[in-house]
């Protein structure tokens, strides 16, 4: 398997809801990201997760929450949130070679929050 | 402060002009330098990295450390390039995307 995988494809969701955005790789890469994407703008760093430890956290509100349960698979919970946050949502996996870093991102979860 | 600029928000050829798309950075240290590239509707792709010096899909891009630069050139554009590109600076682990281009490539 040699791809970053998300689930769901599109979510909508009302401000009072909670969900969960859902990410797996399966390619052994030990840091995993997530990033927001508004249309026609460069992704946004959220969150990186090395070896399943939070490492950076780029002063996203807490009505997300990123989890880590293991070396494959990330989450990111969504609580209470805003219309503002609707945009793309991507998750992207790095590889390490010899010194070379490559981040690999998958499709994307398309959030609308109503 | 580390940056990355792509002065043109659109560029429009027609099929078969030469193509380059800006990249410039600012970083006074080694830069890992990339191009992604996002087709209508699909996922983020990596499209060339600079220590690898490859083409890929007849693009090339060339790191000009004097002028702090990483243009992607193709000599001939086809439709299937029009999409946007983002060109990027690994800085520890993390991503520093410039603002992209869209490339339309009109027939």
């Amino acid at each position: 398997d040699t791809e970053v995988t998300q689930t769901p494809k599109h979510l909508v969701m009302g401000m009072t809801n909670k969900k969960s955005l859902k990410c797996e790789q399966h390619m052994g890469h030990r840091a995993m990201y997530w990033y927001k994407q508004k249309a026609k703008k460069p992704p946004e760093l959220m969150f990186v997760y090395s070896y399943e430890k939070l490492s950076i956290n780029e002063s996203v509100p807490s009505r997300f929450s990123p989890e880590c349960p293991n070396s494959s698979l990330l989450n990111l919970h969504l609580h209470a949130l805003q219309p503002e946050d609707s945009a793309l949502y991507l998750c992207a996996s790095r590889r390490r070679l010899a010194a070379q870093e490559t981040q690999y991102f998958g499709p994307g979860t398309r959030l609308l929050v109503l | 402060a580390q940056r990355v600029t792509q002065p043109e928000k659109l560029l429009s050829v027609f099929k078969g002009a030469p193509v380059e798309l800006k990249c410039n950075y600012s970083y006074s240290g080694s830069p890992e330098l990339f191009w992604y590239v996002q087709y209508s509707r699909q996922r983020l792709q990596l499209l060339l990295r600079h220590i690898s010096r490859e083409s890929i899909k007849g693009f090339t891009a060339d790191l000009n450390k004097g002028e702090t630069s990483f243009h992607l050139k193709k000599p001939f554009a086809q439709e299937e390039d029009s999409a946007m590109y983002y060109c990027a600076l690994s800085l520890t682990g993390k991503l520093i995307f410039g603002q992209g281009t869209t490339l339309q490539v009109k027939p």
